[in-house]
């Protein structure tokens, strides 16, 4: 089944402490990206990635990394997690033609206590 | 300056109902236009793609006009199952969201 996957589902944390949140997609897309939603802002982009080793910053990158080392796979990293990333996460992939459709994950709450 | 913007809502409409949501979005280099739909905490499903023609899947017909730049959503003979928020999606190489209109549908 195509599908994006993406791990944890909730994950508590504490300010400080990096966690890591796993994404991966079995449909070869060769476009990945990460979202953040917030109540009243709707999805912001945070990190996308073209291809492999090819990443670059969306609207709100600040406090995040990401990696591209397979095509499958795309981390989002918070190597120092503050409050105000609590949030509700999706990473998200495509292809790369115009009209190309894009499929999320089922996404992850994190809150950063 | 929004990328696209929507009505939030809420839309509260009986079952049966026809309903329609608007959309604008300010680039008109603008590529590709969908519509979302996203039930509360999960993800963001494709309900279908808008194109220049307009197009019908369903009780679902999806319109762009890309001379006044916007999209819409109409949705006819409303079920409870319609009860979500509908998320106006725009793609100028990077994909552009709408913060969503909320729908319920009331028996």
């Amino acid at each position: 089944e195509a599908q994006v996957t993406q791990n944890p589902r909730y994950l508590i944390t504490v300010t400080g402490k990096k966690l890591t949140v796993t994404c991966s997609q079995n449909m070869n897309h060769e476009y990945m990206s990460w979202y953040r939603q917030d109540p009243g802002l709707g999805l912001r982009q945070i990190y996308y990635s073209m291809n492999v080793e090819v990443t670059d910053k969306g609207d709100v990158p600040e406090g995040y990394k990401v990696s591209r080392k397979e095509k499958r796979n795309f981390p989002l990293i918070l190597e120092s997690p503050s409050p105000n990333q609590t949030s509700l996460y999706f990473c998200a992939s495509r292809g790369i033609t115009s009209n190309a459709k894009l499929f999320f994950g089922s996404g992850t709450q994190l809150s950063v206590l | 300056r929004k990328e696209v913007e929507q009505d939030p809502g809420p839309f509260n409409v009986p079952e049966g109902a026809t309903v329609a949501f608007n959309c604008t979005y300010s680039n008109s280099a603008s590529q590709s236009f969908f519509w979302y739909r996203q039930d509360c905490r999960k993800e963001p499903k494709l309900l279908m793609s808008v194109y220049s023609s307009g197009n019908e899947d369903g009780r679902f017909t999806a319109q762009l006009n890309r001379a006044s730049q916007y999209i819409s959503l109409l949705i006819r003979d409303s079920k409870l199952s319609d009860s979500a928020t509908y998320l106006c999606v725009v793609n100028e190489d990077q994909f552009y969201f709408g913060t969503g209109t909320s729908l319920t549908v009331i028996p």
